[in-house]
C-alpha cells in the first residue's frame, strides 16, 4: 500500500497570505490528524477528522481549519499567515480513530 | 490533562553501546503511550506502543520500552547502537485513545563511530 501523501513538500509564503495543504491517507484510512512541528514547541496536534467530521481539536486560533473529503483526502488551510506560523505540517492516518496512526513526510512551510 | 517530558534534548552514544532515553509521562487515566523516529525530512515513523497490555513492549529495530506505572516512566532503549539509529527520537502519551496525542520535544539520538 502506498503510505501517506502530502502535497506540496515545500511552500514559500508572505506574511499575511493564506495557504492550504493536502493530504491523502492510507487507502482504507478514514482518520486523518494534522500536527505542527517547530523547534521550539515541538510536535503539537491541531485536529483530527474522522468520516468528515471533525472530532478533536488542538489550542490554535481560529486561523486554522481543516476539511475531509468522502474519500477521506484532507485539506488544512491557515488564513493570514504569520512569521511563527513557518513549521513542519504532519499529517496522520489511521483506519480507525481506535488504531496506530501513519505519519507522512510533511509540508515544510516558510513563512517570509 | 496529558504530558510528557523527555530527559535529554541530546543524547550521544558510542557504537556498539545502550541506548537509552528517558520518557516520563503524566496522564489523568490509563494511558497509551508511544515512540516514534523521526529521520531527517521524513515524517515520524512508529517504533512502538503501549496499549495497557504487557509492560514490556518490544519494537521495530531492536527497541524496546518498558511501562512502569510507579514510575510513570516509559525508557527506551536498545542493548547495542547502531549508526543508522543516529535520529530523533520523540515519546508521547494519549489518554487511553490513539487521537489527541501529546508529543515530548523530542531527542536527537547521535551515534559515534
Amino acid at each position: 500500500k502506498a503510505g501517506v501523501t502530502q502535497t506540496p513538500r515545500y511552500l514559500i509564503k508572505t506574511r499575511g497570505q493564506q495557504v492550504t495543504l493536502s493530504c491523502s491517507p492510507i487507502s482504507g484510512h478514514r482518520s486523518v490528524s494534522w500536527y505542527q512541528q517547530t523547534p521550539g514547541q515541538g510536535l503539537q496536534f491541531l485536529f483530527e477528522y474522522f468520516s468528515e467530521t471533525q472530532r478533536n481539536k488542538g489550542n490554535f486560533p481560529g486561523r486554522f481549519s481543516g476539511r475531509q473529503f468522502s474519500n477521506s483526502r484532507s485539506e488544512m488551510n491557515v488564513s493570514t499567515l504569520e512569521l511563527g506560523d513557518s513549521a513542519l505540517y504532519l499529517c496522520a492516518s489511521s483506519p480507525t480513530e481506535e488504531e496506530t496512526q501513519y505519519f507522512g513526510p510533511g509540508t515544510r512551510l516558510l513563512v517570509l | 490533562a496529558q504530558s510528557v517530558t523527555q530527559l535529554g534534548s541530546h543524547v550521544s552514544v558510542s557504537e556498539g553501546a545502550l541506548v537509552l532515553l528517558r520518557c516520563n509521562y503524566s496522564s489523568s487515566v490509563p494511558p497509551y503511550l508511544f515512540w516514534y523516529v523521526q529521520y531527517p525530512n521524513q515524517g515520524l515513523q512508529l517504533l512502538l506502543k503501549y496499549t495497557s497490555a504487557a509492560t514490556l513492549v518490544k519494537g521495530i529495530n531492536g527497541f524496546e520500552a518498558e511501562f512502569k506505572k510507579s514510575e510513570t516512566s516509559f525508557h527506551l532503549t536498545k542493548p547495542s547502537a547502531h549508526m543508522s539509529d543516529a535520529a530523533e527520537y520523540f515519546c508521547a502519551v494519549s489518554s487511553g485513545g490513539y487521537q489527541k496525542v501529546t508529543f515530548g520535544i523530542g531527542t536527537k539520538l547521535q551515534v559515534i563511530p
